[in-house]
């Protein structure tokens, strides 16, 4: 079975600030790694991911993520953070077996930047 | 940018009703998906789809449920008989491969009343 937690509710960051979104993750098998966010009344926006290779991802809007083996996690970071960031952020996993291509997400991090 | 589009934005149906939802997904991809999200809670999967045929499907997709690729283009869901527990808003996902980064629609929100 494979699980993602994301140990925040909310998160509040004053702009400018940088901010990090928490995410640890549990899979049988080896990890594929993804973050997406919701703005209201939208689908889920695909931010990043990882599969393999450098722990450290880049993805849209100066998001990275850094994948720690030893600590099953996938936090989200921003060097500095923008009111526009503010939205609902998912960590979704899946096992990277072939034939379990379903992605399992978080709750979700409501992510509020303050100006 | 290609993306994934959901018809109709929302949906109120009574409660033993069937309703389709209906998603165009990006056009050269070949894995298709239905994901669903109740109100302040998460998004849960319900069922992935490839070469004309359910490859998996999760504990909700009951037999209430079915999907279907009628044509090139469209990919449905269909609740055969609807209960109040079944509203939600039910995304619709694509992508090329199977470790693509899977794609969202905009999606529905079913309301049964």
């Amino acid at each position: 079975a494979q699980s993602v937690a994301q140990p925040e509710d909310q998160v509040n960051v004053a702009e400018g600030n940088p901010l990090t979104v928490k995410c640890t993750y549990s899979v049988s098998g080896n990890p594929y790694l993804f973050w997406y966010v919701q703005y209201p009344n939208r689908g889920l926006q695909f931010l990043l991911k990882y599969i393999t290779g450098d722990n450290l991802v880049k993805g849209s809007y100066g998001f990275e993520a850094e994948f720690n083996k030893s600590q099953t996690s996938f936090h989200l970071k921003k060097p500095s953070a923008l009111v526009s960031d503010s939205a609902l952020y998912f960590c979704a996993v899946r096992d990277i077996n072939f034939g379990n291509e379903k992605l399992t997400f978080g709750t979700g991090t409501r992510l509020t930047i303050i100006p | 940018e290609p993306e994934v589009t959901q018809t109709p934005s929302h949906q109120v149906t009574q409660m033993g009703q069937e309703v389709i939802l209906r998603c165009v997904p990006i056009s050269n991809h070949l894995y298709f998906y239905w994901y669903r999200q109740i109100l302040g809670q998460k998004v849960e999967f319900l069922v992935s789809f490839y070469n004309n045929e359910i490859s998996e499907k999760s504990e909700i997709f009951d037999d209430q449920f079915s999907v279907e690729r009628p044509d090139g283009s469209n990919f449905t869901l269909k609740i055969r008989s609807t209960k109040l527990e079944d509203s939600a808003m039910y995304f619709c996902a694509s992508n090329s491969g199977s470790l693509g980064e899977q794609y969202f629609g905009p999606g529905t929100r079913l309301t049964v009343t």
